[in-house]
């Protein structure tokens, strides 16, 4: 069946600008995760969702960050007034239950110029 | 930090070799898993080992957990030009995900 799905694969936005990336995760997957990976480094965690709810949103690094999930399906993550240093890819991950294994979109590269 | 860290950051080795690649972590888990990583694409789940199993196989690859020790080792057998990738662990507590930095693999044909 079809994988993540991660729109778009690139984007190029000016600072001060805002962004929405989206993600469609497999169907049937409640949990679904947004991270963030800077050019040769690590994961960092932003966002999970269960269902539509979003019981750890520790990882938002400042009130420009939102996301949202409807239908227990689609998610947007939304950067508000976007700065240099949100530059970065932002990969969405899904998973049948919360610590089952996580299937990957290809990520958005957002560049902030 | 609660993530796990991998140890080399990168490893560099012939066709043929096995490489090996060490999580070291410092919370509870549930289980912990390896993931791939090939240049611009997401991560690829490769393995699973659960918090009350030692050594899981599959494949080429090998996985061992000691939790007394907080590590893990993937080892790869045989390596091949495909399997050049950045290779991540994730320690797992409940819904809680934590990855580390890396290993950065290049197997040289």
């Amino acid at each position: 069946g079809a994988g993540v799905s991660q729109s778009p694969s690139n984007k190029v936005t000016e600072k001060g600008k805002d962004v929405e990336l989206r993600c469609d995760p497999i169907s049937g997957h409640t949990a679904l995760y947004w991270y963030r990976q800077s050019l040769g480094q690590g994961l960092e965690f932003l966002i999970y969702f269960q269902g539509n709810s979003a019981p750890d949103k520790s990882g938002l690094p400042s009130d420009r960050f939102s996301a949202e999930r409807t239908g227990g399906s689609v998610s947007t993550l939304t950067i508000q007034r976007t700065q240099q240093e949100d530059s970065a890819v932002y990969l969405c991950a899904s998973s049948l239950a919360s610590d089952s294994p996580l299937h990957f979109g290809n990520g958005t590269r957002l560049t902030v110029t | 930090s609660q993530q796990g860290e991998e140890d080399p950051q990168a490893l560099s080795i012939q066709e043929g070799e096995n490489a090996t690649m060490n999580c070291s972590y410092k919370t509870s888990i549930n289980n912990l898993q390896w993931y791939r990583q090939n240049s611009g694409r997401g991560l690829v789940h490769l393995i699973l080992i659960r918090s009350n199993e030692r050594e899981k196989h599959s494949g080429r690859l090998r996985v061992t957990l000691d939790t007394s020790k907080k590590s893990s080792s993937l080892l790869i057998t045989a390596s091949r030009a495909a399997d050049t990738a950045s290779y991540f662990c994730a320690t797992v507590n409940f819904n809680k995900f934590y990855f580390g930095s890396g290993t950065k693999l290049n197997v040289k044909p």
